[in-house]
């Protein structure tokens, strides 16, 4: 089966523009994270969904980000008036339920530019 | 937030050498997870540890769970050039959000 897709696979953008990004879960998980990684380190969480409602988005940076998963499935995150300093990989994981015990399968991510 | 680290930040070792790399936290952690990433993708789940003490196996891969919960450590015996890659560890944090360490580069030398 299918794991996590994510597009597009890379994004240029120049600074104060908006940004999408795309996530597809598995199919079936119920449970969505975003992940922000930066050039030499670990993943860093940014937000997480359980079904169609934002569970924790103690991770987003500011109010310039958001993200959405309006039918519980694909998840959109967003990013308004885009700063240097957001460019990074931006990683999509989904589990089965989003116990601490559930396995999160990741995508390839999205490397975002901002120039 | 609870912070790990690991070391060493980098391997150069050659081909059929033993590795290993550790990873220590401020706090205690009651799930140790050990990821790889190559280029261009997404970390991959190696192991997954739930008890203090646990010394877990996957392969030629073998964990432990730190009997202090604020360590862990993972070797990777008679290494092959498919071992390359980014080593993490990472816990949970609340019961979903996961932290990362900053990583272990590993290099091999054929």
């Amino acid at each position: 089966g299918a794991g996590v897709s994510q597009t597009p696979s890379n994004k240029v953008t120049e600074k104060g523009k908006y940004v999408e990004l795309r996530c597809d879960p598995i199919s079936g998980h119920t449970a969505l994270y975003w992940y922000r990684q930066s050039l030499g380190q670990g993943p860093e969480f940014l937000i997480y969904f359980q079904g169609t409602g934002a569970a924790d988005d103690s991770g987003l940076p500011n109010d310039r980000f958001f993200a959405v998963r309006p039918e519980g499935s694909v998840s959109t995150l967003k990013i308004q008036r885009t700063e240097r300093g957001d460019s990074a990989v931006y990683l999509c994981a989904s589990s089965i339920t989003g116990t601490d015990t559930d396995t999160q399968y990741f995508g390839p991510g999205t490397r975002l530019t901002v120039l | 937030g609870q912070q790990l680290n690991q070391s060493p930040q980098s391997m150069f070792i050659q081909e059929g050498e033993d590795v290993s790399m550790n990873c220590t936290s401020s706090s205690i952690f009651n799930t140790w997870l050990w990821y790889k990433q190559e280029p261009g993708e997404g970390p991959v789940l190696l192991i997954a540890l739930y008890k203090a003490g646990e010394l877990t196996s996957n392969g030629r891969l073998t964990a432990q769970f730190g009997i202090t919960r604020k360590d862990s450590f993972l070797n990777i015996s008679a290494s092959i050039p498919s071992d390359v890659g980014i080593y993490f560890c990472a816990g949970p944090e609340g019961a979903q959000k996961l932290v990362f360490g900053q990583g272990t580069r590993l290099t091999i030398n054929p």
